[in-house]
């Protein structure tokens, strides 16, 4: 199957800064990708859908100032939690899709565990 | 809204044992369904799918068959190993390739 690799896998970082997360589609293109957040023992929550060459589109309640999504290829997309705060912390997974109407699957990254402190 | 309930876990199970784990959903139309693995650490990992009305998704001894007239998609193993054990996401796919995805089921298959 198709592989969605994202980067790291995990960070540490201080409030206050900035972290970047990518996630890049190794043997496909991508024109959209999804974020998804998961507290702990808890589903994904959808936090945006990324677009190539075109803004993300943030789901409800969704800050898309601390949270910056570039598309900027096919093949990559990237999270940027700007600001970060310990209630950022939380596992960020990606995912990407191939093919076309219902046939489409859905491809996840290995997801990425952020702890700020 | 559109919605999807799973059986709250963590459901644990000693090994050979039969795993069911119940998924309803609601939706409009008539959405692809499926059943996700996580791995502790890891992203999600599709176990199976169905498409339409009475599809059976199966593999790696899992099943789920897609009943529309009851909007469930439970999945089922007949023998569970260690190797099982991981939390099971039941989600539905409706328009724009958006997944919602239900709570999650934690499985502990103890030897």
């Amino acid at each position: 199957g198709a592989v969605v690799s994202q980067h790291p896998s995990w960070v540490i970082c201080k409030s206050g800064t900035s972290v970047k997360i990518e996630c890049r589609s190794l043997d496909f293109q991508a024109t959209t990708m999804f974020w998804y957040r998961q507290f702990p023992k808890q589903s994904l929550m959808l936090m945006a859908t990324s677009n190539e060459g075109s803004k993300a589109t943030y789901e409800q309640g969704v800050e898309k100032d601390k949270f910056l999504i570039n598309h900027a290829s096919l093949t990559l997309s990237t999270l940027t939690v700007t600001s970060a705060h310990p209630e950022d912390s939380s596992f960020y997974i990606c995912s990407a899709h191939t093919g076309t109407g219902m046939y489409t699957e859905a491809f996840f990254g290995q997801g990425t565990r952020l702890t700020v402190v | 809204g559109d919605s999807v309930t799973q059986m709250e876990g963590p459901v644990t199970l000693s090994e050979e044992a039969f795993l069911t784990i119940n998924c309803t959903y609601t939706a409009t139309g008539y959405p692809s369904l499926f059943w996700y693995v996580q791995y502790p650490g890891e992203g999600l990992q599709l176990l199976l799918k169905a498409t339409k009305a009475d599809d059976k998704g199966s593999n790696k001894g899992f099943e789920a068959t897609y009943r529309k007239e009851t909007t469930s998609f439970h999945l089922e193993k007949g023998s569970v190993q260690v190797s099982d054990s991981a939390v099971y996401f039941c989600a539905f796919k409706a328009a724009g390739n958006k997944l919602t995805f239900g709570g999650g089921t934690r499985v502990l298959v103890k030897p």
